[in-house]
């Protein structure tokens, strides 16, 4: 039982443009969402986070959103950047624990 | 600054022998300490986590021990690999376990069990 799915594994996006990462729960008593970063051979980097009784939370070209009646999140990165290129993980926080997804690869195209 | 090291990057192990992988945390005190193990084409899934020294909780049954023998020193262990062991183990740190508080990731072991 997978409570946090990336259904997309792979994202294609022209630099300068909006990438946007999707992720959907199941479970309605998670309290944190957390974005991570992770490049080949390396540990995984965190990025953003937004807590359950927000909406939105935005860092810069990073902006996340929560829809808590459809159970989704999502991640917008604008503008794109080569060096964004990387797999993305969206995470839910209960208790400090995180149950992450599968992530999704993104490619930003020069 | 705090950092993670973890060690070693990679590891190429024969069946049934066995296993030490060692995390160390500097720059803070009384991390919360966590074991994570990710497989081809999955997410990260949470193998043990600790709140302090020599308290250790396992979050899946498997074939796996994980010990805090120090404050900022976290080992993963086995006493004989089974192939199903072969992944990539990341250990991290937090500050507390409450929610909101990011966990901070080493770079990771890659384990090969042949």
């Amino acid at each position: 039982d997978q409570q946090v799915k990336q259904n997309s594994p792979s994202l294609s996006v022209q630099e300068g443009r909006i990438s946007i990462l999707n992720c959907d729960y199941t479970n309605s008593m998670f309290d944190y969402f957390l974005w991570y970063k992770k490049y080949p051979a390396e540990g995984p980097t965190f990025l953003i986070s937004i807590s359950s009784i927000k909406d939105k939370n935005e860092d810069g070209r990073f902006t996340v959103f929560l829809n808590k009646s459809a159970k989704h999140l999502s991640l917008h990165i604008v503008p794109s950047q080569p060096g964004d290129s990387a797999v993305y993980f969206c995470a839910a926080s209960r208790g400090g624990k995180l149950i992450f997804g599968q992530g999704t690869e993104l490619s930003v195209k020069p | 600054s705090q950092t993670i090291h973890q060690w070693p990057a990679t590891l190429v192990q024969p069946v049934g022998s066995p296993l030490s992988l060692e995390c160390t945390v500097e720059g803070t005190s009384n991390p919360n300490l966590y074991w994570y193990r990710q497989a081809a084409g999955r997410g990260l899934q949470l193998l043990f986590y600790s709140v302090g020294i020599g308290q250790i909780s396992s979050e899946v049954p498997q074939n796996l021990s994980a010990s805090r023998p120090q404050d900022r020193q976290f080992i993963l262990s086995s006493k004989k690999l089974l192939l199903s062991d072969s992944g990539f183990y990341l250990c991290a740190w937090s500050e507390t376990r409450t929610g909101g508080q990011p966990q901070h990731f080493g770079d990771g072991t890659r384990l090969s069990i042949l």
